[in-house]
């Protein structure tokens, strides 16, 4: 089975903080994505890759930031945290070339800025 | 950009009842999946329906796509509590593009005991 763990379930941070969200798959997909879901919105993609130092712009990526050194790390960064960045971050994968685009996701992130 | 918009918003029924959840999309599509996401977790995958299929069935679930209304309909069968989750459905539009899934709002199920 594909594994996409996610480095916290909660987290706290204070208004213009540097923060580092981690997803790590264990099945060697190259695809791997960022999402934000807030109640009302439902999921909004924030950046994806498609393999590893690649990355592409989703529907709503201003204020954040990625890095995918490794193919297996997915990392989300928030330069300067503000408050309406408080929400539930959920990491996915797939692999390329997969006619379903079936995604896989972690547990999600739980983020808190005060 | 397009979006599943799923109907209704939240859905209460008694245990044993069936459930059904829809979907509707804006633009042509690959293919439709529906995920489900239980309180304060990650989405699991359901099922999926390619654009030239009209329904599929896994389990005690059964999804339709009408591609000319541009719907899907979501129907769990004898429910049970453990059927308690939000559901999304989610859409890969056609013509390429970025590999991302588009989800909707989701329906949040309860099933009561």
């Amino acid at each position: 089975d594909v594994k996409v763990t996610q480095s916290s379930r909660y987290l706290v941070k204070r208004t213009g903080e540097k923060v580092f969200l981690e997803c790590v798959q264990d099945m060697d997909h190259e695809n791997m994505f960022w999402y934000r879901q807030d109640p009302g919105l439902g999921l909004r993609l924030i950046y994806f890759s498609y393999d590893v130092k690649m990355k592409e712009k989703g529907d709503i990526p201003e204020g954040y930031s990625v890095s995918r050194e490794k193919k297996e790390r997915f990392s989300l960064i928030l330069e300067s945290a503000s408050t309406n960045q408080t929400s539930m971050y959920l990491c996915a994968s797939r692999l390329s070339g997969q006619t379903s685009y079936e995604q896989y996701f972690g547990p999600g992130t739980r983020l808190t800025v005060t | 950009s397009q979006q599943g918009e799923e109907d209704p918003q939240a859905l209460s029924i008694q245990e044993g009842e069936n459930a059904t959840m829809n979907c509707s999309y804006k633009t042509s599509i690959n293919n439709l999946q529906w995920y489900r996401q239980n309180s304060g977790r990650g989405l699991v995958h359901l099922i999926l329906i390619r654009s030239n299929e009209r329904e599929k069935h896994s389990g005690r679930l059964r999804v339709t796509l009408d591609t000319s209304k541009k719907s899907s309909s979501l129907l769990i069968t004898a429910s049970r509590a453990a059927d308690t989750a939000s559901y999304f459905c989610a859409v890969k539009p056609s013509g390429g593009g970025a590999d991302g899934l588009t989800f909707g709002k989701g329906t949040h199920l309860i099933i009561q005991p």
